[in-house]
């Protein structure tokens, strides 16, 4: 079975620039899961879906990131623009219950 | 505001020794799992804990929820180079209508050869 999928692994941008992230979740996941993580940090979660409804974005900088997941399968994740706080790994994952499978996270640096 | 709090937050320690790890919350959980991160990959579940006062093995780790399900510890025995990483709980069953899991922020262990 195939586990999540994401691209870019890397991506380094200069502040203000805009960069969005991609995720393809195990097939038949249902709930697709966004978080940040800052080195040495727990993973914190940015937005939650339910096949393609939000369920939970209370913690996602609305004024900078926007997410979506059309058609309940992948989800994108933008930032735009971005600032030197967001350098951070963006992690993906999805789960048909509480266990939750990640996708290996994309490291972004603001410059 | 529900938070899951981890001790140590480092810990270093030599090939062998054993070393116990720890998990808090406030809150009550329906499960609670524990994760490993190693560095460049996403977290990896290694368990999930149910039930009050539960205990659970793997291999050289052993993994205990509190009675009152509000907290867990990761004991592991004779700790080997491969177990570096970052160690997450994660707790479950907050949400109402949906799923709902928060993570600890980890405890980083490194296991010197």
């Amino acid at each position: 079975e195939a586990g999540v999928a994401q691209s870019p692994r890397y991506k380094i941008i200069e502040k203000r620039q805009s960069v969005a992230f991609w995720c393809n979740p195990i097939s038949g996941h249902a709930t697709l899961y966004w978080y940040q993580q800052i080195l040495g940090q727990g993973p914190k979660l940015l937005i939650q879906f339910q096949n393609n409804g939000v369920v939970d974005d209370s913690q996602l900088p609305k004024d900078r990131f926007s997410a979506e997941r059309l058609k309940g399968v992948d989800s994108t994740l933008k930032i735009q623009p971005a600032k030197l706080e967001d350098s951070a790994v963006y992690l993906c994952a999805s789960s048909l219950g509480v266990t939750q499978y990640f996708g290996p996270g994309t490291r972004l640096t603001v410059l | 505001t529900q938070l899951l709090e981890q001790s140590p937050q480092f810990l270093s320690i030599q090939e062998g020794e054993n070393l116990t790890v720890y998990c808090n919350s406030s809150s009550v959980f329906s499960s609670l799992q524990w994760y490993r991160q190693e560095p460049g990959e996403g977290p990896v579940l290694l368990v999930t804990v149910v039930t009050g006062g539960e205990v659970k093995k793997l291999k050289r780790l052993t993994f205990q929820f509190g009675d009152a399900r509000k907290d867990s510890s990761l004991h592991i025995t004779a700790a080997q180079p491969g177990d570096t990483g970052l160690y997450l709980c994660a707790g479950a069953g907050l949400g109402t209508s949906y799923d709902k899991v928060i993570f600890g922020p980890g405890t980083s262990l490194s296991v010197i050869p």
